[in-house]
C-alpha cells in the first residue's frame, strides 16, 4: 500500500520570507502523480501543484516549486516570498498511474506571520 | 460560480439515524470522488464515479454507506444507523474524466453525530 508521510504537523515562516514544507511517499510503482494542496481555513482544498513521476523537471507555479527526489521518494514543497493568504493547511497526495484512489498525508498546518 | 458544491455545509444528528449529502460537480466532470476527512488528517477516498458507475469503493465504505449518481451528475452519499465514529467533513471531489486530471475539490459537509 501507498503510504505518504509530512513530518513537519506545524510550520510558521515570516511574510516574504521561503519556506519548505517536507513529503515522502513509500512505492513500488514507476509510474504515478504527486499533488500538493492547499486547504485554508474554513475554505475549500485547491491544488497548489502536482508532479508527474516520468518527469525529471521539478513542476513551477509562480512562487510555488517543488523538490521531486525519485530515488529518494522525496517530494518537498517550497514557497518564496511568503504571503499571508499562503496560511493554511497543506497536504501531500500520490496517485498511482491509471487508479483514482488519491492517498494523503496528515497535512502540515503553515502559518505566516506579518 | 461553477466549482463543485455540497449540500448540507453542516449536519448535526443523533446516533442511528441516517443523513444524506448531497455532491454537484463541475458541469461535464465525468468523474466525481467522496474523501472523508477526520480532525488532524488527510483526506481519505471513499468511493469515486465515472459517470453513473460507481468503479471503485474503499474498504472504509461499510455497509451502512451508500453513494449514487443515477443521471451522471449529481451524487449522494448516504449513511445509514449514524455512529458516532462517522462524524467528519465528507468531501466531494469532481475531474473531467481521464486519469490523473486534477480533482477539483468542494468545501465539504462537516457531520457531527450526537
Amino acid at each position: 500500500a501507498q503510504t505518504v508521510t509530512q513530518s513537519q504537523p506545524e510550520m510558521s515562516v515570516q511574510e516574504a520570507e521561503t519556506v519548505t514544507l517536507s513529503c515522502t511517499y513509500d512505492t513500488s510503482e514507476s509510474n504515478y502523480y504527486l499533488f500538493w494542496y492547499k486547504q485554508p481555513p474554513s475554505r475549500q482544498m485547491i491544488l497548489v501543484i502536482r508532479q508527474e513521476a516520468y518527469k525529471q523537471q521539478n513542476a513551477t507555479e509562480n512562487r510555488f516549486s517543488v523538490n521531486f527526489q525519485k530515488a529518494a521518494k522525496s517530494f518537498s514543497l517550497k514557497i518564496s516570498d511568503s504571503q499571508l493568504g499562503d496560511t493554511a493547511m497543506y497536504f501531500c497526495a500520490f496517485m498511482k498511474n491509471w487508479e483514482n484512489d488519491m492517498r494523503f498525508g496528515a497535512g502540515t498546518r503553515l502559518t505566516v506571520k506579518p | 460560480d461553477t466549482g463543485v458544491s455540497q449540500d448540507p455545509r453542516h449536519k448535526i444528528t443523533k446516533r442511528g439515524q441516517n443523513v444524506t449529502f448531497r455532491c454537484d460537480p463541475i458541469s461535464e466532470h465525468n468523474r466525481l470522488y467522496w474523501y472523508r476527512q477526520t480532525l488532524g488528517q488527510g483526506p481519505e477516498f471513499l468511493t469515486y464515479f465515472q459517470n453513473e458507475a460507481q468503479l471503485e469503493k474503499s474498504r472504509l465504505l461499510s455497509d451502512r454507506f451508500s453513494a449514487e449518481r443515477p443521471k451522471g451528475s449529481f451524487s449522494t452519499l448516504e449513511i445509514q444507523r449514524t455512529e458516532q465514529g462517522d462524524s467528519a467533513m465528507y468531501l466531494c471531489a469532481s475531474s473531467p474524466g481521464t486519469n490523473q486530471e486534477t480533482q477539483y475539490f468542494g468545501p465539504g459537509t462537516r457531520l457531527l453525530v450526537l
